[in-house]
This record gives C-alpha cells, structure tokens and sequence, in this order.
C-alpha cells in the first residue's frame, strides 16, 4: 500500500515552454502533498506544501508565479512549471501523506527535467 | 537556525556492520526520519523516531537521543545493494521537515 506515482518521469523541453508534472496517491487519500526540488549531490529541498482544495503553502525563495501547484482532489496534486529556463533543471519530487507532514512521506518516483 | 549535520560519504565492506550519525538543531522537536535514496530515484522510507532509544528492524536499527540532538543508523550485514544515499530529516515545532544533506554510502566487497 502507499503507492505515489509520478508522471512524466522524464522531460525535455525548450526554454521557455511550461511543463506539468502530475503526482498521484494510488491507494489512499493524501491530506498533504509536498513538492521537493533535488539538485546532483544536494539534499531535497521543499517547495511547497498542498492541502487538498485550499492554496498551497510555499517555502521562501519558491516563485509561486512560476512554479504553479494545483490539489484538487486527495489523490492528485500538479506542479507546473511556467517559462522554464535552464536552472529550472532539476529532479523534481512530490510525496503525500495522510496526516500531518511529521507522519510518514512516501514518494513518488520524481520527474527529471532537463529545459535546454 | 535550523540545522541538520551528517557526513558527506562513507565506505564499509560487503557483510560489515556501518553506523551513520546525524546532529540535528531545531526549533522544537517531533521526531526524526531516515529515508534511504539510490541515485535518480525518490526517498524510501526507513525509520522514525521520537522517543529515545533504539529501534531495530531487521538488518536496519535507527537511534535517538533527544537530549544530544544525535540520532545513528546502524546498518548490519552490509550487502552491496546497500549502496546509497541516506537521508536525516528532522521535524520541527512547525511539523516542517528538516532534511539533511545526505551520507553516500559506498559498499565496498
């Protein structure tokens, strides 16, 4: 059980194009979904928090305006990110949870974009 | 600040046992996480502590001393698929995580 997919798993795309990324709870109804970004050799770092119907929470520095998060629904929850730009690139992971985010977290399998 | 401290890299051999320490500071404390990451995929979950003491789980044990700010994750029986990333992350007062940069594992035969 606890099943997160993630979908694309991979993409390219052009400067100045927006991707959307889809994170998806399989077998249960996420409360929380949480956005990390992860660059080679660094730990995750948390975008945003998503609350299923209401707004998400972003971490300071995190654009709002160009990393836009849509929860409608308990069990799915979409990155997109507008303009990209090569620093976009970066692997890209959502994970949900149940409860509160100081219960377990499980992942998706992330999204690598690469923005050329 | 918030800060979470553990060693950059290790190497161990096939079949020893590996111990990886974590110092965390945060402002309030509810409890620890350790998640294990192979290169290019997500974080699989391992462990949670919030109460001191160890907790073991099968080749995998995770420690907490909350009066330290130190938690370890011992790794028995070292197998070579054992060979990855692993990731402390505290929680906060806020119920944020906290997360680590990462121990790279390296498992030697």
């Amino acid at each position: 059980g606890a099943v997160v997919s993630q979908h694309p798993s991979r993409v390219i795309c052009k400067s100045g194009t927006s991707v959307k990324i889809e994170c998806r709870s399989l077998d249960f109804q996420a409360t929380t979904m949480f956005w990390y970004r992860q660059f080679p050799k660094q730990s995750l770092m948390l975008m945003a928090t998503s609350n299923e119907g209401s707004k998400a929470t972003y971490e300071q520095g995190v654009e709002k305006d160009k990393f836009l998060i849509n929860h409608a629904s308990l069990t799915l929850s979409t990155l997109t990110v507008t303009s990209a730009h090569p620093e976009d690139s970066s692997f890209y992971i959502c994970s949900a949870t149940t409860g509160s985010s100081y219960n377990e977290q499980f992942f998706g399998p992330g999204t690598r974009l690469t923005v050329l | 600040g918030q800060n979470i401290d553990q060693p950059t890299e290790m190497t161990a051999t096939e079949g020893a046992i590996v111990q990886i320490n974590c110092t965390y500071q945060t402002s309030g404390f509810n409890g620890l996480f350790w998640y294990q990451q192979h290169a290019g995929e997500a974080p699989t979950f391992l462990s949670y502590n919030v109460l001191d003491g160890l907790e073991e789980k099968g080749r995998f044990s995770s420690f907490l001393s909350r009066s330290k700010g130190y938690s370890y994750l011992l790794l028995k029986e070292l197998q070579m698929k054992d060979s990855a990333s692993y990731l402390c992350a505290a929680v906060d007062s806020n119920y944020q995580l906290i997360w680590g940069a990462g121990t790279k594992l390296i498992i030697k035969p």
